[in-house]
C-alpha cells in the first residue's frame, strides 16, 4: 500500500507559468516532507522541505504548502524555467528525528519554452 | 566535496553472476542506504544502515546482501544475478532528522 502517492506521472507547463505538483499521504505519523529533483542520469537532490508545524515554505521560486487535513502538499515553482525540467519526487519521515523516508513515484516536469 | 560516490556506474551481468555495488561517504553520515529506481515505480528502499556494523531490510530486500564494515563504507551485494534486477541503483547517505545526500547511480542490466 502506497502511503506517499504522486498520482500524476507527468506535468508539461509553459515557461514563465506556475507549475504545480501534488502529492498525497496516508500515513499520519509522517510529520516531515521533502521535495527532490532528478535529472537524467544523476542522482536525486534535495529540493525544499517543510515540518507538519507549518503550512508554507518557501525558497526562492519555490513553495511547498501542507494540509494536513486533507494529508496534502504542493510544490509551486513560480515562474517555471526550462532548467526545471526533471522528475520531481515527494518524500516523507514519520517521528521526530526520523531517519527513513518513505518516496512517492516521482512526476515529470516538462518546461516548454 | 565527493559527498556520495558509487562505483560501478555501470555493468551488463550475465543471469546468475554476482558482483558487488560500491558506496562510499565522506560526510561521517550514521545512516546509508540503498534503493532502485523502476520506471513507473519510484524509488524503493532495498537494504539500509543506521550506523557501522548494522544493517536491516527494507521494502524490496530479496535477492540482495549488504555490509557496513566501514562507517563511510555501505557495500550492496548481488549473489546471483535475476533479469528482473535490472535497475537503477542508487545510494544515500543522512544524518538523524535530515534529508538525504544521493549518489549518481549505478545502472545495472541483466541479461
Amino acid at each position: 500500500d502506497q502511503q506517499v502517492k504522486q498520482n500524476s506521472p507527468s506535468l508539461s507547463v509553459q515557461e514563465g507559468r506556475i507549475s504545480i505538483l501534488n502529492c498525497d499521504y496516508t500515513n499520519s505519523m509522517f510529520d516531515y516532507f521533502l521535495w527532490y529533483k532528478k535529472y537524467p542520469a544523476e542522482g536525486p537532490t534535495f529540493l525544499i522541505s517543510i515540518s507538519s508545524i507549518k503550512d508554507k515554505n518557501e525558497d526562492g521560486r519555490f513553495t511547498v504548502f501542507l494540509n494536513k487535513s486533507a494529508k496534502h502538499l504542493s510544490l509551486h515553482i513560480v515562474p517555471s524555467q526550462p532548467g526545471d525540467s526533471a522528475v520531481y519526487f515527494c518524500a516523507a519521515s514519520a517521528g521526530a528525528g526520523s531517519y527513513q523516508l518513505t518516496f512517492g513515484k516521482g512526476t515529470k516536469l516538462s518546461v516548454i519554452p | 566535496n565527493a559527498g556520495v560516490t558509487q562505483t560501478p556506474k555501470f555493468r551488463v551481468l550475465k543471469t546468475g553472476q554476482s558482483m558487488t555495488l560500491l558506496c562510499a561517504q565522506d560526510m561521517n553520515h550514521e545512516y546509508m542506504y540503498w534503493y532502485r529506481q523502476d520506471p513507473g515505480m519510484g524509488l524503493r528502499l532495498i537494504h539500509y544502515s543506521v550506523g557501522e556494523g548494522t544493517t536491516a531490510k527494507g521494502e524490496v530486500p530479496d535477492g540482495y546482501n549488504v555490509s557496513r564494515l566501514k562507517k563511510q563504507n555501505f557495500l550492496l551485494g548481488l549473489e546471483s544475478a535475476a533479469p528482473s534486477q535490472t535497475s537503477v541503483y542508487f545510494c544515500a547517505s543522512s544524518e538523524q532528522g535530515y534529508g538525504y545526500t544521493f549518489g549518481s547511480g549505478t545502472r545495472l542490466t541483466v541479461v
